[in-house]
């Protein structure tokens, strides 16, 4: 069975620093990609930015790029965001997320349980 | 890059028939969606994989009464039998070789 487990849920100041985790199991990590969005408080999916765990390519969505990185240690079949600074404004439920090929195409097709961040002072 | 288009909001009874639509912008009537359902206070889950032909494949799991089809560049997501749980967040999503991810705004559908 694909799992996708997440760490749990922080609470942090501005300017801290945070990695959250996710750990895949029950498929090959390393062969396919992992995404991770951000769902802020009643609001829709964002995605961040995937990673293929097998060679560590990295893309980012063009509102996170610099603010985030996303890695991954294939030993462990773990995926991980992180932050250097935080900002209040990056208070909201980050999700993981294997994709999946399909011809020319991906989509993501299991998610993890969600991690919460609250940032506050 | 794709941009896809969905209805802030639906409604519909309890054991009636639901069709909610993500549109894709010009150009891109061709691309492949996949539809997605977030329960209240849950993490998505993955319902169905469209292409444009209207065929589907669903996701471990989902029930019967979930279904799919296109026409053009719309893709549907048809929900019979509607029950309380279906009460929930749709979003569609697709793929672009440049922007990777892109998702629609999500429908709110409401059971009455």
């Amino acid at each position: 069975e694909v799992q996708l487990v997440q760490s749990g849920a922080e609470v942090k100041k501005p300017g801290e620093s945070l990695k959250i985790s996710c750990k895949g199991s029950g498929y090959s990590f390393t062969s396919y990609w992992i995404g991770w969005v951000r769902q802020m408080p009643g609001k829709g999916l964002e995605w961040m930015g995937i990673i293929y765990p097998g060679d560590s390519d990295t893309r980012y969505s063009p509102s996170f790029q610099g603010q985030v990185t996303i890695s991954a240690d294939k030993s462990i079949s773990t995926a991980y965001l992180q932050w250097s600074s935080l900002k209040a404004s990056d208070t909201a439920m980050y999700y993981c997320a294997r994709r999946v090929a399909w011809g020319a195409f991906y989509y993501f097709d299991y998610w993890g349980q969600g991690t919460l961040v609250t940032v506050s002072s | 890059q794709p941009v896809l288009t969905q209805s802030s909001s639906a409604s519909a009874s309890l054991g009636s028939s639901v069709k909610l639509t993500c549109t894709l912008s010009s150009g891109h009537s061709s691309y492949i969606i996949a539809w997605h359902q977030q329960q209240p206070g849950k993490a998505p889950r993955y319902l169905m994989k469209l292409e444009g032909s209207g065929s589907y494949n669903k996701g471990s799991g989902v029930p019967d009464r979930f279904s799919g089809s296109s026409s053009g560049a719309d893709r549907y997501l048809t929900i019979s039998n509607l029950q309380s749980e279906d009460e929930a967040d749709y979003y569609c999503e697709t793929w672009d070789s440049n922007t990777h991810v892109v998702f629609g705004g999500g429908t709110k559908l409401t059971v009455l």
